[in-house]
């Protein structure tokens, strides 16, 4: 069954950075297109960008554009995305999901990785 | 930038009852990117409703979509307990995906 595990949670201090990964299982990696999209506490998911695992070619959310990077591992089948200078509005739920190419939506979910920043 | 705005905030009804929740976008949106999903607590969303009106695999026919332009509709008729959470509507355009704030649905 396609799955999409995420790396745990963790806690940084402002300007540091964080790295979490996304193990696809179940499916064939470079056939379907991850994307990134973070929650705040108590608010909608947001948007970050997306990756072409087949190429590693990506695009970012402009908010996220200069900060957050995504890269990935076709040998691992993981998707990883690194996000740069954190602050405490970066705290959130960090989700990678996977959408068939040209679908628009996303239809299977990592779990979810809790980042916190606080110093 | 493109806005998708939810309505109501919160919808408190009971099991049996039927829903219908509000998605209007700040400009027209192209039907085949509007998108529905249910949240529930800890757990991450999950897609109900492509394409603005086509039901995902395994979803329940009690949930439907509908709508064009800027104004969608989810409806799900006869609430089950499990129905019971927050939806989000979502969008594709200009490079981006935008998500609304929520409904969420409670007894």
């Amino acid at each position: 069954q396609v799955q999409l595990v995420q790396s745990g949670a963790e806690v940084k201090k402002p300007g540091a950075s964080v790295k979490v990964s996304c193990k696809a299982s179940g499916y064939t990696f470079t056939d379907y297109y991850i994307h990134w999209v973070r929650q705040a506490p108590g608010q909608g998911p947001e948007y970050m960008g997306i990756l072409y695992p087949t190429d590693g070619r990506t695009s970012y959310a402009q908010k996220f554009q200069g900060r957050v990077t995504m890269t990935r591992d076709t040998s691992t089948s993981t998707a990883y995305m690194e996000l740069n200078s954190l602050r405490s509005e970066d705290t959130a739920i960090y989700y990678c999901a996977r959408e068939v190419p040209e679908a628009y939506y996303f239809d299977f979910w990592g779990q979810g990785t809790l980042v916190a920043v606080s110093s | 930038e493109l806005v998708l705005t939810q309505s109501p905030g919160t919808l408190s009804l009971s099991p049996g009852d039927g829903a219908t929740l509000s998605c209007r976008a700040s400009q027209s949106v192209r039907s085949f990117s509007l998108v529905w999903y249910q949240q529930k607590p800890g757990q991450a969303p999950r897609l109900l409703i492509y394409g603005a009106s086509s039901r995902a695999t395994g979803i329940p026919d009690r949930f439907s979509g509908s709508g064009s332009g800027a104004d969608f509709t989810l409806t799900i008729s006869r609430l089950e307990p499990e129905d019971f959470a927050v939806y989000y509507c979502q969008q594709y355009g200009g490079s981006e995906y935008t998500f609304g704030q929520g409904t969420r649905l409670e007894i």
